[in-house]
């Protein structure tokens, strides 16, 4: 049983426009979330994240909205750029919100056309 | 570097044969986690060390899998009678505790291919 879902495994999108991608968790004892992404032949490397008791945070480009009620997460990447273009992974901590165990989903393929 | 290491980074095996993948973390982390990375997955929890002692290894999947962090620093992970199913990415990550919201940083991984 998959806690941690992401539906799409790919996205394509223009340099430019924005990239919105998506996740669904199912356990409500879920409370941080964070966004890795990963290049090939690499390991994954931190993004961006979010506590519960938030519904948005901002770095730069990438922006995460959560929405608690719908168990709902997604990053916005605006501009999109060509070295974005990544494997995207969504992952869920809780209750204490340590590091330890995250649960990931399966991944969104990125790919930024130029 | 000063990020977290991961040796071999690629290791072909035959059935049944033992193996041991090496995890150099970042210096001054106390904690140490293995994740396993199957094709078109995302990576799966194994173990967590907090210094020498693995403080959660409900992820291991069976008693094949094994880890170790003596001195706290460098961990192994070693998996016996290898199966075709224990191909993977084996990745290892280390945070600076593991407190609340602790960012946890990644090496690249081992490649693990069971023939």
């Amino acid at each position: 049983d998959q806690q941690v879902k992401q539906n799409s495994p790919s996205l394509s999108v223009q340099e430019g426009r924005i990239s919105i991608l998506n996740c669904d968790y199912t356990n409500s004892m879920f409370d941080y979330f964070l966004w890795y992404k990963k290049y090939p032949a690499e390991g994954p490397t931190f993004l961006i994240s979010i506590s519960s008791i938030k519904d948005k945070n901002e770095d730069g480009r990438f922006t995460v909205f959560l929405n608690k009620s719908a168990k709902h997460l997604s990053l916005h990447i605006v501009p999109s750029q060509p070295g974005d273009s990544a494997v995207y992974f969504c992952a869920a901590s809780g209750p204490s919100g340590s590091a330890r165990q995250l649960t990931f989903g399966s991944g969104t393929q990125l790919t930024v056309l130029p | 570097g000063a990020g977290v290491s991961q040796t071999p980074s690629n290791k072909v095996t035959e059935k049944g044969k033992y193996v041991e993948l090496r995890c150099d973390p970042i210096s001054g982390h106390t904690a140490l986690y293995w994740y396993r990375q199957s094709l078109g997955q995302g990576p799966e929890f194994l173990i967590y060390f907090q210094g020498t002692g693995a403080a959660d290894d409900s992820g291991l999947p069976n008693d094949r899998f094994f880890a170790v962090r003596p001195e706290g620093s460098v961990s192994t992970l070693k998996i016996q009678r290898t199966e075709r199913g224990d191909s993977a990415v084996y990745l290892c990550a280390s945070s600076l505790s593991p407190g609340a919201n602790t960012e946890a940083f990644f090496g690249q991984g081992t490649r693990l291919t069971v023939v």
